[in-house]
């Protein structure tokens, strides 16, 4: 099973709200990422965990805050975003975290930022 | 800086030719490389990878050939269907040159393919 899920599917904030996105994946990886997709352009990466631990960020803003509770979750909390914030939010993973590696993606939750 | 590109950014097929697309990167240390299928409203969908010490591999109707002499890609997708229609990204994951090990994946513009009926 090559399943990655993310939750919600769809969400719309003000900039003033706190919400959180979710992704769950049960294939054993113990690195997990999130990247963002703007229309019309190649998903970017944000964040890499890699045994529940920060190894990479993308110099992305506060107000995207990652978590790790276990291997097989990954949260993005979400604080006083901006309309331009607004994108498809991909999460993926793979076995460690390494070079060489396939990773693995999650339907995407898209983000509307009012 | 580091980049992986594609020539051509649209592609359309008929139903049942054969679809060629390609891709370009520029970080030579680079030695693992993925395509990724996007469907509307999806997440990239893993297709074929290769590493750097081939020049060939073959999956279920799809080849991918590595050039590393001048740094191309190529996704070769045979008896194209209406299935097949998507965003094609290729990506390299082969980290910092200088041997750094951790997964970024960096992705190519991509390449949309039309097929018609």
């Amino acid at each position: 099973d090559t399943e990655v899920t993310q939750t919600p599917k769809h969400l719309v904030m003000g900039m003033t709200n706190k919400k959180s996105l979710k992704c769950e994946q049960h294939m054993g990886h113990r690195a997990m990422y999130w990247y963002k997709q703007k229309a019309k352009k190649p998903p970017e990466l944000m964040f890499v965990y890699s045994y529940e631990k920060l190894s990479i960020n993308e110099s992305v803003p506060s107000r995207f805050s990652p978590e790790c509770p276990n291997s097989s979750l990954l949260n993005l909390h979400l604080h006083a975003l901006q309309p331009e914030d607004s994108a498809l939010y991909l999460c993926a993973s793979s076995q460690e975290g390494r070079r060489q590696e396939t990773q693995y993606f999650g339907p995407g939750t898209r983000l509307l930022v009012l | 800086g580091e980049s992986v590109g594609l020539h051509l950014p649209t592609l359309s097929v008929q139903e049942g030719d054969n679809s060629i697309i390609n891709c370009a990167y520029s970080n030579s240390a680079s030695d693992y490389f993925i395509w990724y299928k996007q469907e509307s409203g999806k997440g990239p969908q893993f297709i074929i990878d290769i590493r750097s010490n081939m020049d060939k591999r073959q999956g279920q109707r799809v080849t991918v050939l590595l050039n590393k002499t001048v740094k191309h890609l190529s996704l070769q997708i045979a008896a194209t269907q209406p299935g097949d229609s998507a965003v094609y990204f290729c990506a390299e994951n082969g980290g910092k040159a200088g041997g750094t090990s951790y997964g970024k994946l960096t992705f190519g513009q991509g390449t949309i393919l039309t097929v018609h009926p």
